[in-house]
């Protein structure tokens, strides 16, 4: 059975911390995702990985990084949360070409104070 | 730039009917189209893709259909349960700028009452 985890279901922190959001997936997929979710709003991506060491910028990359360093996890890193960083941040993998279907984690819950 | 719409953006329905859910995209250059589902709180749980060559895909008690031509996928589900009950989203794959890239809609909210 596929599987994406996310390293928190909640977290709460304080405006100028660094915050590191951990994506697994057991899956041997070179493509790993961060979305963010907002009421009205959608999902909007932020950062996409194609393999190891690369990234690329999604739609909205401000304030954000991200890390792959192996195959099965990217990490998503808020510099210094700010309270429009609160939202519901999910990560998505799948195999490399795009015809495959993207299997999401269970979501982390950030509430930036 | 592709725009995703679902209309309704939420639905009430009375156990047992069947319902159809509605998506459009503005750019009919997809890659392919899929159905998720998600509880509150949750991830998203893949219901269905279908491929740009495709018309319909179907998995137990839900179909879905694309009209690459007019923009338009719709999520038909049969004889709804309270455990249907859920955010359906539709997102819709592209190839742009050497990246395979999804665009989401904002999801209708399906309440199916007991």
């Amino acid at each position: 059975d596929v599987k994406v985890t996310q390293s928190s279901r909640y977290l709460v922190k304080r405006t100028g911390e660094k915050v590191f959001l951990e994506c697994v997936q057991d899956m041997d997929h070179e493509n790993m995702f961060w979305y963010r979710q907002d009421p009205g709003l959608g999902l909007r991506l932020i950062y996409f990985s194609y393999d190891v060491k690369m990234k690329e910028k999604g739609d909205i990359p401000e304030g954000y990084s991200v890390s792959r360093e192996k195959k099965e996890r990217f990490s998503l890193i808020l510099e210094s949360a700010s309270t429009n960083q609160t939202s519901m941040y999910l990560c998505a993998s799948r195999r490399a070409g795009g015809a495959d279907t993207q299997y999401f984690g269970p979501g982390t819950r950030l509430t930036v104070l | 730039k592709q725009e995703v719409t679902q209309i309704p953006a939420a639905l009430s329905v009375p156990e047992g009917e069947n319902l159809v859910l509605n998506c459009s995209f503005t750019d009919s250059a997809i890659y392919n189209l899929q159905w998720f589902r998600q509880d509150p709180g949750k991830g998203l749980t893949s219901l269905l893709l279908i491929q740009s060559s495709q018309r319909e895909q179907t998995s137990g008690r839900l179909n879905a259909s694309l009209d690459k031509s007019s923009g338009r996928s719709t999520l038909y589900i049969a004889a709804s349960q309270p455990g249907d009950s859920a955010t359906y989203l539709c997102a819709v794959g592209e190839f742009t700028s050497g990246t395979y890239k999804y665009i989401f809609g904002t999801g209708t909210r399906l309440k199916v009452l007991a």
